[in-house]
C-alpha cells in the first residue's frame, strides 16, 4: 500500500538548519510529484515546496529551503537553513499525480525553532 | 501575492446540506486551477477528498461533491453527518514558480 513517512523533525535554534526526509513505498516514486506542506500550531495549511522538472518554493522559504529527491531511494528531502520561529510547524509530505491529483499524505514531523 | 479565500466558519445541522467555497484573488476559479479539497480533523493529518474540481477518491464518501460555482470552486456536503465536523481546505494551482496556494480553511461545525 502507498505510504509516506516524514522524519528529521526536532528542535533547532534560530539560524540553524534541519533536514527533513519523506520516505515512500508502495508506488513508483519517479512517476509522482511529492510536495512539502506545513501547518503552524493553530494555523492553516501552507504549501512549502516541491520538485519535479524544477524546484518550486513558497516565497516564505525561498532562498532558505532546498527541496530534492532521490528516485533510487524513493525519498524526498527538505533542507531547511536559517530557521526562524515562523518555521515552527508540522511538516507533511503529500503525493500528487502530475496534473493536480493529490491523494496520500504522511502523518507529519514536528519542527520547533526556539532558543 | 495570490490569496485564496474560504469562509472562516460554517455551521450546519445533521442531515442538512452545506456548500463551502474557494475564491481566487486573481479572478474566477476554473478547472485549470485543478481545485483540490482536503478534510482535517483535530490531531490528524489532512485527507484528500476531491481532486481536479470534482473527482472523488475511493475513500471519499458519496455525500461529498466538488464543482465550480459562480466563479469559485465549491465543496458540497449533502446529508451531513456528525463526523463531518472538521476543517476543510482548498488548494489551487497557478503555475509559475509558486504554483500551489492553499485557502485559509473553513471550520465546519455540525450542530
Amino acid at each position: 500500500q502507498v505510504q509516506l513517512e516524514e522524519s528529521g523533525g526536532g528542535v533547532a535554534q534560530p539560524g540553524r538548519s534541519l533536514r527533513l526526509s519523506c520516505t515512500t513505498s508502495g508506488f513508483v516514486f519517479s512517476s509522482y510529484v511529492i510536495h512539502w506542506v506545513r501547518q503552524a500550531p493553530g494555523r492553516g495549511l501552507e504549501w512549502v515546496a516541491a520538485v519535479w522538472n524544477y524546484e518550486y518554493y513558497a516565497d516564505s522559504v525561498k532562498d532558505r529551503f532546498t527541496v530534492s529527491r532521490d528516485n533510487s531511494k524513493s525519498t524526498l528531502y527538505l533542507q531547511m537553513n536559517s530557521l526562524t520561529a515562523e518555521d515552527t510547524a508540522v511538516y507533511h509530505c503529500v503525493r500528487e499525480k502530475p496534473g493536480g491529483e493529490y491523494d496520500y499524505w504522511g502523518q507529519g514531523t514536528l519542527v520547533t525553532v526556539s532558543s | 501575492q495570490t490569496v485564496v479565500t474560504q469562509e472562516p466558519s460554517l455551521t450546519v445541522s445533521p442531515g442538512g446540506t452545506v456548500t463551502l467555497t474557494c475564491a481566487s484573488s486573481t479572478g474566477a476559479v476554473t478547472s485549470a486551477h485543478y481545485p483540490n479539497w482536503f478534510q482535517q480533523k483535530p490531531g490528524q493529518a489532512p485527507r484528500t477528498l476531491i481532486y481536479r474540481t470534482s473527482n472523488k477518491h475511493s475513500w471519499t464518501p458519496a455525500r461529498f461533491s466538488g464543482s465550480l460555482l459562480g466563479g469559485k470552486a465549491a465543496l458540497t456536503l449533502s446529508g451531513v453527518q456528525p463526523e463531518d465536523e472538521a476543517d476543510y481546505y482548498c488548494l489551487l494551482y497557478y503555475g509559475g514558480s509558486h504554483p500551489w496556494v492553499f485557502g485559509g480553511g473553513t471550520k465546519l461545525t455540525v450542530l
